[in-house]
């Protein structure tokens, strides 16, 4: 069962436009988080959110966290062809024996031609 | 500060062999999490370990085997290695359990078998 959807799957763009990728669930998270992975490599840590309806910048990218804390979304803004690559979030479940799992989503593969 | 390694980068192993993976967690942190990767999808938690001890476990076969050590690095084994086993395995370290649960991963290990 996959507990976090991510849409779009993938997305394929021109330099300059901008770009929403959602991640949803039916199931309250402690904390989430997004990251980025290039090819061949681990992903690399972009932002965690922990409180609803949090909204966190990191230069051209916003991260928001919904109020109910079961969804998420990535918002770039001008995106660039470095921005290319496989956008993932993941969910850390509340409730009795949270032992810091990760609920990966099934990733957002982005493509951002010059 | 030492980011999270792993070794080896590749393998290619035949089915019914045995493989062990290392990681090396970033400096100061005590918890390692591991998690597999197939192609085109979001890693999957395997299992985690704080303080040497295994503190949670993913939908995975026994074959799958865990330990940590005492300077927190940790070795995932997988026996009686199946087609489907191949992909890329992650390891992930944290500063804790809990908490924000954000961690921190390394750049994969990656297993084919034949």
């Amino acid at each position: 069962t996959q507990l976090l959807e991510q849409s779009p799957q993938f997305l394929s763009i021109q330099e300059g436009e901008n770009l929403t990728v959602y991640c949803n669930s039916s199931s309250v998270f402690s904390s989430l988080q997004w990251y980025r992975q290039e090819p061949g490599e681990g992903p690399v840590l972009l932002v965690t959110v922990v409180t609803g309806g949090e909204v966190k910048k990191l230069k051209r990218l916003t991260f928001q966290f919904g109020d109910a804390r079961k969804d998420s979304s990535l918002h770039i803004t001008a995106a660039q062809p470095g921005d290319t690559g496989l956008y993932l979030c993941a969910g850390a479940k509340v409730g009795s024996g949270n032992t810091g799992k990760l609920i990966f989503g099934q990733g957002t593969t982005l493509q951002v031609k010059p | 500060e030492t980011g999270v390694t792993q070794s080896p980068t590749h393998l290619i192993k035949t089915r019914g062999q045995q493989v062990t993976l290392r990681c090396s967690s970033q400096s100061g942190h005590n918890t390692v999490s591991w998690y597999q990767q197939a192609l085109g999808q979001g890693p999957q938690f395997i299992f985690q370990y704080y303080r040497e001890e295994e503190n949670g476990r993913g939908n995975f076969p026994p074959r799958f085997s865990g330990l940590q050590f005492p300077n927190y690095s940790s070795e995932l084994n997988v026996n009686a290695l199946e087609l489907d086993d191949s992909a890329l395995y992650l390891c992930a370290s944290s500063l804790d359990v809990g908490g924000t649960n954000e961690q921190f991963f390394g750049p994969g290990t990656r297993l084919t078998v034949l």
